[in-house]
C-alpha cells in the first residue's frame, strides 16, 4: 500500500533559490529517509531521520519530522543544477511492510541555471 | 568499484519468454531487495531477502522469483513475461531491515 505521498509532484525553481518537498505518510515509522534519482539512474540515499527526532542536517540538506502530523520536510538550500532530480521519502512501516520500505510518488525538482 | 551492481541494463524480449536478471553487492549488506519502477516513477518493493528468510510482496504474481545462491548475489527470474512486465527493475541491500539502502543502477526490462 501506498504510504509516503510528496508534495509537489514537481517543483521548478531558479538556482540559488531554495526547494522544499514535503512528505506525508500513514502509520507508525521508525525512521524515515529521502532518496534522489537522476534520470535514468538508482536511487541515493541522502538522510534517515528516526522517529524520535525532529531535525536533521546534512550540507546543504535538512529535514524535519513531525510524528503527530505524520510528515516530513526536505529543505534544499542555494539550489544548484547538479540538483535536478527526483527525490523520493521512503518509510519503514512495521506494520503492514514488515520493516520493508515504502516509497512515495517523489518530487521532480528542475533547477534552472 | 559498484556496491550494487545489475546485469543486463537492458532487456528487450518477446511476450512469453523467462528471463533472468542478476544482482550482485560488495558491501557484505545481509538484506538484498528487488523493486519494479513503472512508467510514472513509482517504486514498488517485491521482494527482500534477509539470512534466506524471503519476504515476498503478496502483489507480486509468482511468475517472478528471487534466487539467492549467496549472500551477495540476489537473482531476478521472470516466466512467461506479459506486457505489463515491461518497466524498471532495481535491486538494493541494506545492512539490516529498514536501514539505509544502495540501489544499483537498474535494468530496464522491454516486452514486446
Amino acid at each position: 500500500s501506498q504510504q509516503g505521498e510528496e508534495d509537489p509532484q514537481a517543483l521548478s525553481i531558479q538556482e540559488g533559490e531554495n526547494a522544499t518537498m514535503n512528505c506525508s505518510y500513514k502509520t507508525s515509522i521508525n525512521n524515515l529517509q529521502w532518496y534522489r534519482q537522476n534520470s535514468g539512474r538508482g536511487l541515493v540515499h541522502l538522510i534517515l531521520i528516526r522517529s524520535n527526532e525532529r531535525e536533521k542536517h546534512s550540507g546543504r540538506l535538512r529535514v524535519t519530522l513531525d510524528t503527530s502530523k505524520k510528515s516530513s520536510s526536505l529543505l534544499i538550500t542555494a539550489s544548484r543544477a547538479a540538483d535536478t532530480a527526483s527525490y523520493f521519502c521512503a518509510t519503514d512501516d512495521l506494520i503492514g511492510s514488515q520493516g520493508n520500505l515504502i516509497f512515495g510518488k517523489g518530487t521532480k525538482l528542475s533547477v534552472k541555471p | 568499484d559498484t556496491a550494487v551492481s545489475q546485469t543486463p541494463k537492458y532487456l528487450v524480449t518477446q511476450m512469453g519468454n523467462d528471463k533472468s536478471i542478476k544482482c550482485e553487492q560488495n558491501l557484505g549488506h545481509d538484506t538484498m531487495y528487488w523493486y519494479k519502477q513503472d512508467s510514472k516513477k513509482f517504486l514498488k518493493i517485491m521482494f527482500s531477502y534477509n539470512n534466506k528468510e524471503l519476504i515476498i510482496n503478496e502483489t507480486v504474481p509468482n511468475r517472478f522469483s528471487p534466487k539467492s545462491p549467496d549472500k551477495a548475489h540476489l537473482n531476478l527470474h521472470i516466466n512467461s513475461l506479459e506486457l505489463g512486465d515491461s518497466a524498471v527493475y532495481f535491486c538494493a541491500s541494506s545492512q539490516e531491515m529498514g536501514g539505509e539502502q544502495f540501489f544499483g543502477p537498474g535494468t530496464r526490462l522491454t516486452v514486446l
